[in-house]
């Protein structure tokens, strides 16, 4: 059981918006800034979104982050079937003094 | 450019120890958080510890607390993950990462598997 939730899976077809919520409480999200992560077996992860809503260099706008009080969103407009892959969120927690991260979301691009 | 490279995986039965390291090239390493954070077979990213830039702070999932111990050379660019008594549930893929901001990782390694089986 993730300290973070998220839903297990989302889908869209290609060219659409998706958003996936990242839930968790007040010794998490709403006390930390939250990242979001792309993620394929076998891979390095890659960070698409870190400090809530900022884009590293090279990830396209078409990433967003929001948060509001213990919720996170990543938003993915214009899917394209690379984005396909697992998402994670992930934040530190005070009560744990530890990192935490959501169970994931896989996006299925129809 | 940034590096990453970890080393070290393979393996282990229950019970046994491993080294893991990560040599980092490309950055201050001295002046960075760095993270483990793994994978395990059909299951979620998992954070695993962080050490401080100058080694004084050190913080672990509790699912590996009192048997991992992360430590880093500053002189060497490499940080180690020490790994005792371990057990199947440990087996995933090691990935070291250079921390931008609170859990914000911008740069990984490529992996190092660890199994852990009799």
């Amino acid at each position: 059981q993730s300290v973070l939730t998220q839903p297990p899976s989302v889908s869209a077809a290609p060219g659409q918006r998706v958003t996936i919520s990242c839930s968790g409480g007040s010794s998490n999200i709403r006390s930390y800034d939250v990242s979001w992560y792309q993620h394929l077996p076998g891979r390095a992860p890659k960070l698409v979104i870190y400090d809530d809503n900022k884009r590293p260099s090279g990830i396209p706008d078409r990433f967003s982050g929001s948060k509001s009080g213990t919720s996170a969103t990543l938003g993915i407009t214009g899917l394209q079937t690379g984005d396909e892959a697992d998402y994670y969120c992930g934040t530190w927690d005070s009560g744990l003094s530890a990192g935490v991260f959501g169970g994931g979301t896989k996006l299925t691009v129809l | 450019e940034v590096q990453l490279v970890e080393s070290g995986g393979g393996l282990v039965q229950p019970g046994g120890s491993l080294r893991l390291s990560c040599a980092a090239s490309g950055f201050s390493f001295s002046t960075f958080w760095m993270h483990w954070v793994r994978r395990a077979p059909g299951k979620g990213l998992e954070w695993v510890s962080r050490i401080k830039y100058d080694g004084t702070t050190t913080n672990y999932a509790d699912s590996v607390k009192g048997r991992f111990t992360v430590s880093r050379d500053n002189a060497k660019n490499t940080m180690y993950l020490q790994m005792n008594s371990l057990r199947a549930d440990d087996t995933a893929v090691y990935y070291c990462g250079k921390d931008l901001h609170i859990l914000g990782v911008d740069h990984w390694g490529q992996g190092t598997l660890v199994t852990v089986s009799s």
